[in-house]
């Protein structure tokens, strides 16, 4: 069974705060790890696709990092706004299983003013 | 228009009742998928269809009947189901032959089973 564990899961941080989470997945036949960041009753949207170990990827204040040798990925937030609240999702997905991304059970973070 | 459009975006419905989710996406991607996400739970993949070929069942109960004409739509049919089948239901498509593919998503239905 393919686990994938975030933490935290919720996480409250103050306007200008730095804030990080992780994401856990199986460290064998790893193909792809994805971060998904989904604002209240908005879709889903990709952030980053991953798929060499020790791949850095960053989009304006947010970035990840990849560990594909022991299993982890961390999203950072450099001062976070309050537009960054939402909940952050990962996915992996495992070499031979064509579109099955499993994902983990997401951080949901809260940025206040 | 947005990308993967899904209606109805709310539905509720009893037991008995027979009703169908509608999935379109205008990305000219190969590849749909529908999710459920219950409450506390993370995404849990249910269906995958690859130029309209069904290529993954999570293991779904048989009250749930996909169903892809084509590679821009997608349904989702709903028959005697029961009330844990409450859960907001995700449709999601991607373009396979590219590398990192990612996957992108509509705003999905809310279902209620009473």
């Amino acid at each position: 069974i393919l686990n994938v564990e975030q933490s935290p899961q919720s996480l409250h941080v103050q306007e200008g705060d730095s804030t990080n989470f992780t994401c856990s997945f199986p460290s064998s036949n790893f193909y792809a790890l994805h971060w998904y960041r989904w604002e209240t009753a908005k879709s889903p949207e990709a952030l980053f696709v991953m798929t060499l170990n020790g791949d850095e990827k960053k989009k304006g204040r947010i970035s990840a990092t990849l560990n594909t040798k022991e299993g982890y990925s961390y999203l950072y937030i450099k001062g976070s706004q309050p537009e960054d609240s939402a909940t952050y999702l990962c996915a992996f997905r495992s070499s031979g299983n064509t579109g099955k991304l499993i994902f983990g059970q997401g951080t949901t973070l809260q940025v206040k003013p | 228009e947005t990308g993967v459009t899904q209606t109805p975006r709310h539905l509720v419905m009893g037991m008995t009742n027979k009703k169908s989710l509608k999935c379109e996406q205008h990305l000219g991607h190969n590849a749909m998928y529908w999710y459920k996400q219950s409450a506390k739970k993370p995404l849990e993949l249910m269906f995958v269809y690859n130029f309209k070929e069904q290529t993954e069942n999570n293991s779904v109960p048989s009250r749930f009947s996909p169903e892809c004409p084509n590679s821009s739509h997608l349904f989702l049919h709903l028959h005697t189901l029961q009330p844990e089948d409450s859960a907001l239901y995700l449709c999601a498509s991607s373009q396979v032959t590219v590398t990192n593919e990612k996957l992108f998503f509509g705003s999905g239905t809310q279902l209620s089973v009473l």
